[in-house]
Formats: C-alpha cells, structure tokens, sequence
C-alpha cells in the first residue's frame, strides 16, 4: 500500500539557518504530494502541493520538489525564522474517486526555531 | 464560523463507553473527511463522505466506529464500547468536491 516516510525529529534550529526535511514515499500509481504544516493551537494547514513529475511547490519561501526518480519530495527553506516552528507532514494522495482526496501522511517533524 | 469546527474539543470516558464526535464543515463544501491521529503519528484516514454518503469507510477499524452526515453538512462520529487503544486526536476535513482539504483542531479523546 501507499507510505511516506519523513525525516523524525525533532529539528531544532537558529533564526535564518537552511532548513531540510526528508521525504520519500511509496505508492503504486502517480500520485499528487504535499506538505502539511501544525502550528501551535491551531489545525493542520496545507503549506504546498505538487501534482506531477518535476513540479515544484512553493509558499511561504518553503519549497519542494517532486523527484519520481527518488521517489522523494524534500521540504526546504533558505532561512527560517522563528514563526516556522511548528510540526510539518509530508503526504500524498492518488485518484480513487472523483472528489476523494485521501491523504496518506507521514509521522511528522517537529520544527523548533531559536532566536 | 469560518473554518471547520468540531466539538468537544476534549473528552474524557471510561473505557466501554459510548462516544460521539461532532463536526461542522465550512459551508458549502460536500466532501467530508474523519481523520485519527495517535501519539507520535500522522493522521490515518478513517472515512469520507460526499454529500449524505459515505464513498470510502475503508479506514474505520472495527464495527465499533461509525459516521453519519444525514443532511449532506454537520457529521458525527460514533464511538461505541470505547477501548483504551481508541485514544486519540479525531480530525475533521472539509472540501469542495475535488479540491484542498480543510482541517479543524481536532476533538481530543481520552479513554481511561
């Protein structure tokens, strides 16, 4: 069946340090990938997304990179600040059935940025 | 409200009770979605619902579990003979029919 794997934390990193999450995921079809973000107190976000092969999903200066050939979809952000800490999931979903977006996520990375 | 609701945000029940779980989607979206999250891990799909129906209860463990949304909005989940190992985070979602799942805080339930 489908899995992620991502990198176990915690991180704890320095204000404007480059930040790297690992994710690689096993699944039998082409499926779309994503990163989910958990701030404090509040319920899960999507941060971004990739579709297909080679896209690359961006926000927030957060970016990642759909590799098929890896089977890999890294989360990294040049300099991160302290509003960053919180847990990010890696996830991804393939087509079943119109509408049925079923997420399969990973265990989690707990972020924690010091000032 | 604008987001997805759910409520209670905790609960605490001895073990062999009965439990129920509400969630209020954002208005208009037709796709719902159950989510468990243990300690320590991500979120396990549980059900989803379009409109009034349940498409896929593949991830609800046991007969134990079960979801209803009768009037294609609010949903509740139902908990029956509650065990200790039931303990968890239970995440609502939201959508329009295809599209970026939105998720509530979460009800945190506790079986003792």
């Amino acid at each position: 069946g489908d899995s992620v794997t991502q990198m176990e934390g915690p991180v704890t990193l320095s204000e404007e340090a480059f930040l790297t999450i690992n994710c690689t995921y096993t699944a039998t079809g082409y499926p779309s990938l994503f990163w989910y973000v958990q701030y404090p107190g509040e319920g899960l976000q999507l941060l971004l997304k990739a579709t297909k092969a080679d896209d690359k999903g961006s926000n927030k200066g957060f970016e990642a990179t759909y590799r098929k050939e890896t089977t890999s979809f890294h989360l990294e952000k040049g300099s991160v600040q302290v509003s960053d800490s919180a847990v990010y999931f890696c996830a991804l979903s393939e087509y079943r059935s119109f509408g049925n977006e079923k997420l399969t996520f990973g265990t989690g990375t707990r972020l924690t940025i010091i000032p | 409200g604008a987001g997805v609701s759910q409520t209670p945000s905790n609960k605490v029940t001895e073990k062999g009770k009965y439990v129920e779980l509400r969630c209020d989607p954002i208005s208009g979206h037709t796709a719902l979605y159950w989510y468990r999250q243990s300690l320590g891990q991500g979120p396990e799909f549980l059900i989803y619902f379009q409109g009034t129906g349940a498409a896929d209860d593949s991830g609800l463990p046991n007969d134990r579990f079960f979801a209803v949304r009768p009037e294609g909005s609010v949903s509740t989940l139902k908990i029956q003979r509650t065990e200790r190992g039931d303990s968890a985070v239970y995440l609502c979602a939201s959508s329009l029919a295809h599209g970026e799942l939105f998720f509530g805080e979460g009800s945190r339930l506790t079986v003792l």
